[in-house]
């Protein structure tokens, strides 16, 4: 994760409730990603961004939303529509879209 | 559909062996293929990653080998570790695609 910072390390939601997931990066990178991580299973992707200002749905985007104010940041809501957002969420930056994707240490996001 | 698969959920294997993780893969437009390794409670870590041009590719302990024929995807890890125990997942990506798919994962289980 190095230079790749996700806060809270927990969060919890209360019915009703948006919450934002904080991903911060230092290393300079234009492509940035949120996944979905539920028990035992693989990763889903939710947003990703190519570059500031510009963002993409992924296979699950329905009830998040995301902005790329700046190159270093991209925070993602987890919105009220989201009926089932229990889960461990990942971001990963790149260098560019092409590039290797890199993970921060992760949000686990329980419902109260 | 078009998907990256693991054929063993779990491995056990003993402190010193040689482990060796598959994946296999439906796509054959993928060009790039990763292995992440991701410990209980943190973020995906990169291992080694391979292009389709290549069959095999080595790293310090680890090897990757692609089949491209029979598309299929090997992580091959030598001297076995305490420290190896995790969660491996394989990943690929589309040639000029902008996201990658991750497979479901393997658990490396390491005995003493």
């Amino acid at each position: 994760d190095g230079g790749i910072t996700q806060s809270p390390k927990y969060l919890f939601r209360k019915e009703g409730q948006n919450v934002t997931l904080s991903c911060e990066q230092n290393l300079n990178h234009d492509a940035m990603y949120w996944y979905r991580q539920d028990p035992g299973q693989g990763l889903r992707l939710i947003y990703y961004s190519q570059i500031v200002n510009d963002f993409q749905k992924g296979d699950i985007a329905e009830g998040y939303s995301v902005s790329r104010e700046k190159k270093e940041s991209f925070p993602l809501t987890v919105t009220s529509a989201q009926k089932n957002p229990t889960a461990f969420y990942l971001c990963a930056t790149a260098g560019t879209v092409q590039e290797t994707q890199y993970f921060g240490p992760g949000t686990r996001l329980l419902v109260l | 559909g078009e998907s990256v698969g693991l054929h063993l959920p779990t491995l056990s294997v003993q402190e010193g062996d040689n482990s060796i993780i598959n994946c296999a893969y439906s796509n054959s437009a993928s060009d790039y293929f990763i292995w992440y390794k991701q410990e209980s409670g943190k973020g995906p870590q990169f291992i080694i990653d391979i292009r389709s041009n290549m069959d095999k590719r080595q790293g310090q302990r680890v090897t990757v080998l692609l089949n491209k024929t029979v598309k299929h995807l090997s992580l091959q890890i030598a001297a076995t570790q305490p420290g190896d125990s995790a969660v491996y997942f394989c990943a690929e990506k589309k040639a000029a695609g902008n996201k990658l798919t991750f497979g479901g994962g393997t658990r490396v289980l390491v005995k003493p």
